[in-house]
């Protein structure tokens, strides 16, 4: 599969830990972006990368953080879990940073107890 | 601040009607526009985009620039087209995507 791949699909943790959900783009693809799915707040943009380097932040908390490493793929490290945190994150990615089109990923479901 | 504003959560027709999902936005600047879709269990997927002006899988969508709309069309809607549907806004040369709420299109048969 040459999209956007995501993993885990799902994961299940309890409040105060940390996970960390991995993305690696399109082939080819310089520029990652990683989403957030909840019921309230709908999709809103976290952070986005180019070639390693953060481009873009959004409603980000500090909670959060990110990384693209040198093959390209990111990760997304969520630490000391609320309950709120419970949503489906999504990565995406396009060719390069003025690149219109966005591919996703399938998205991984987080669910804190 | 740049929103986009789907007012529908839901949208339920038949088969063969006319389909309208609604997006407004706002932003002062020169937005792109994008209709993305997600079938069920699939990922979120590009439908259009206002500047290459097509259609696809019969959709068409305008930009109203007086209106600050930019609403999702289609003629004779399908089952098929039954999935969620959102409206994005992307600042010029900017790269992250501002979403609505999303419209759950259901067309009943």
């Amino acid at each position: 599969d040459s999209g956007v791949t995501q993993t885990p699909k799902h994961l299940i943790t309890a409040t105060g830990q940390r996970v960390t959900l991995r993305c690696s783009p399109r082939s080819g693809d310089l520029s990652v972006y990683w989403y957030q799915q909840s019921l309230d707040q709908g999709l809103q943009f976290l952070i986005q990368y180019y070639n390693g380097e953060e481009r873009a932040k959004g409603n980000i908390l500090e909670r959060f953080s990110a990384q693209q490493f040198p093959d390209l793929h990111s990760e997304l490290n969520l630490s000391s879990l609320e309950l709120g945190d419970s949503a489906l994150y999504f990565c995406a990615s396009s060719a390069r940073v003025w690149e219109a089109e966005q591919f996703f990923g399938p998205g991984t479901r987080l669910t804190v107890l | 601040a740049q929103r986009v504003t789907q007012p529908e959560k839901l949208l339920s027709v038949f088969k063969g009607a006319p389909v309208e999902l609604k997006c407004n936005y706002s932003y002062s600047g020169s937005p792109e526009l994008f209709w993305y879709v997600q079938y069920s269990r699939q990922r979120l997927q590009l439908l259009l985009r206002h500047i290459s002006r097509e259609s696809i899988k019969g959709f068409t969508a305008d930009l109203n620039k007086g209106e600050t709309s930019f609403h999702l069309k289609k003629p004779f809607a399908q089952e098929e087209d039954s999935a969620m549907y959102y409206c994005a806004l992307r600042r010029n040369q900017g790269g992250k995507l501002i979403f609505g709420q999303g419209t759950e299109l259901s067309v009943k048969p």
